[in-house]
């Protein structure tokens, strides 16, 4: 079985500064992880994944996550928060054809 | 563009009247998902199609069908609809090639209103 966890329900963040969306994983064999991103009634959109290759993955919008096995960890980071941000991010990880979200991350930015 | 639609993209219905939501995708994506997403809470997967193989989940209520008539379309019936069954609806579709599966795509939702 496999499962994440986003150990934060809310961030907030200045305008400018670091964005920090923290998630763990448990998976019984390697996993595919993937973080989308979901606006106020919208449907998600993938920010970006990770599939066994690259451990540092890029994605859209300036966002990037790092898989590191020893923590079993996919922290989504950004260098600096933009207004356009704000939205709520859920973790992802893949077995088989089905998806087992996190509960998600409400991203809040300050002005 | 390639893409995952939905319609409509609200939909009001009374309580214990059918109603029926459509997902369309030009993405060529041989399976197809439904999720149920209530406030504040992450997509719950309702079935999902392979092919033609439909595959529900062992929680999904009875009071939720689905069809597939073609690759292209993908429909959610909800029989009679309770207050509970107030939510956002999502779509997605991917492909998937033996045992590997590529991302999933996911359509804007239907929100759905039960009066």
């Amino acid at each position: 079985a496999q499962s994440v966890t986003q150990l934060d329900s809310h961030v907030s963040v200045s305008e400018g500064t670091p964005v920090l969306l923290r998630c763990n994983y448990s998976s019984s064999y390697s996993p595919s992880l993937f973080w989308y991103v979901q606006h106020p009634n919208k449907g998600l959109q993938l920010l970006l994944k990770y599939t066994s290759a690259a451990t540092l993955v890029k994605g859209i919008n300036g966002f990037e996550a790092e898989f590191k096995k020893s923590e079993t960890s996919f922290h989504l980071t950004k260098p600096s928060a933009h207004m356009s941000d704000a939205a709520e991010y859920f973790c992802v990880v893949r077995g088989n054809e089905k998806l087992t979200f996190g509960t998600g991350t409400r991203l809040t930015i300050i002005p | 563009d390639a893409m995952v639609i939905q319609n409509p993209r609200y939909q009001v219905t009374q309580f214990g009247k059918p109603v029926t939501l459509s997902c369309s995708q030009t993405l060529n994506h041989n399976v197809m998902y439904w999720y149920q997403q209530k406030s504040s809470q992450a997509p719950k997967l309702l079935f999902h199609y392979y092919d033609k193989d439909f595959n529900n989940e062992a929680d999904t209520p009875d009071n939720f069908q689905s069809r597939r008539p073609n690759t292209s379309f993908c429909f959610l019936d909800i029989r009679s609809p309770g207050l509970g069954d107030a939510a956002m609806y999502l779509c997605a579709t991917t492909k998937k090639k033996g045992t590997f599966s590529y991302e999933q795509y996911f359509g804007p939702g239907t929100r759905l209103t039960v009066t």
